[in-house]
């Protein structure tokens, strides 16, 4: 049972434009949600994260988005660069989960120049 | 300096070995974890120590034990290896008691059973 789901395996930007990465979830238990950016042979990086008390979070280049009543949340890049171009995976967790993140199967995002 | 290391990064060995896989966190972090990536690049957590105690242990195969000698180190041992181990696992720290959901991962572990 997928509890957080990223629809997009893939999505192509010019450089420049802006980038819009979706990610849904179903466990209403939910209450924070991250954003990773996962590059070939490394690690997952911390990008951005929210808390479902807030229905926005912005940091320099990168902003998330969270619509509760809908279950979904999204990522902004804007302006999308080529280093920019990774697996990004939506991740979401619950205090009451011991902060376990549960995460979607990622996006691959290519940004052309 | 790594914040989580793992070592080895990589590691081919055959059915019915046993390894271990290592991960060290300088950050300070109260709370650490092991994440499984598969084939289709799924993570899915496996375990989790805070402060040295197991707190999450999803439903993996007890040929899996994961030790935590201090609260900087949380080492993996797996048994008798089988051919669906092979994956990618992932050592991640974070700081649960200051209310910290973000997890910092380690570079990965890419296991290959033969």
């Amino acid at each position: 049972d997928q509890q957080v789901k990223q629809n997009s395996p893939s999505l192509s930007v010019q450089e420049g434009r802006i980038s819009i990465l979706n990610c849904d979830y179903t466990n209403s238990m939910f209450d924070y949600f991250l954003w990773y950016k996962k590059y070939p042979a490394e690690g997952p990086t911390f990008l951005i994260s929210i808390s479902s008390i807030k229905d926005k979070n912005e940091d320099g280049r990168f902003t998330v988005f969270l619509n509760k009543s809908a279950k979904h949340l999204s990522l902004h890049i804007v302006p999308s660069q080529p280093g920019d171009s990774a697996v990004y995976f939506c991740a979401a967790s619950a205090k009451a989960g011991f902060q376990k993140l549960v995460f979607g199967t990622g996006t691959r995002l290519l940004v052309s120049p | 300096d790594t914040a989580v290391s793992q070592t080895p990064k990589y590691l081919v060995t055959q059915m019915g070995n046993d390894k271990s896989i290592k991960c060290e966190q300088n950050l300070g972090h109260d709370t650490m974890y092991w994440y499984k990536q598969d084939s289709k690049k799924f993570l899915k957590i496996m375990f989790s120590y805070n402060n040295k105690e197991l707190i999450i242990n999803e439903t993996v195969p007890n040929r899996f034990s994961p030790k935590s000698p201090d609260k900087a180190h949380l080492n993996l041992h797996i048994n008798s290896l089988e051919l669906g181990d092979s994956a990618v696992y992932f050592c991640a720290s974070s700081q649960v008691l200051a209310g910290g959901y973000e997890q910092y991962f380690g570079p990965g572990t890419r296991l290959t059973v033969t």
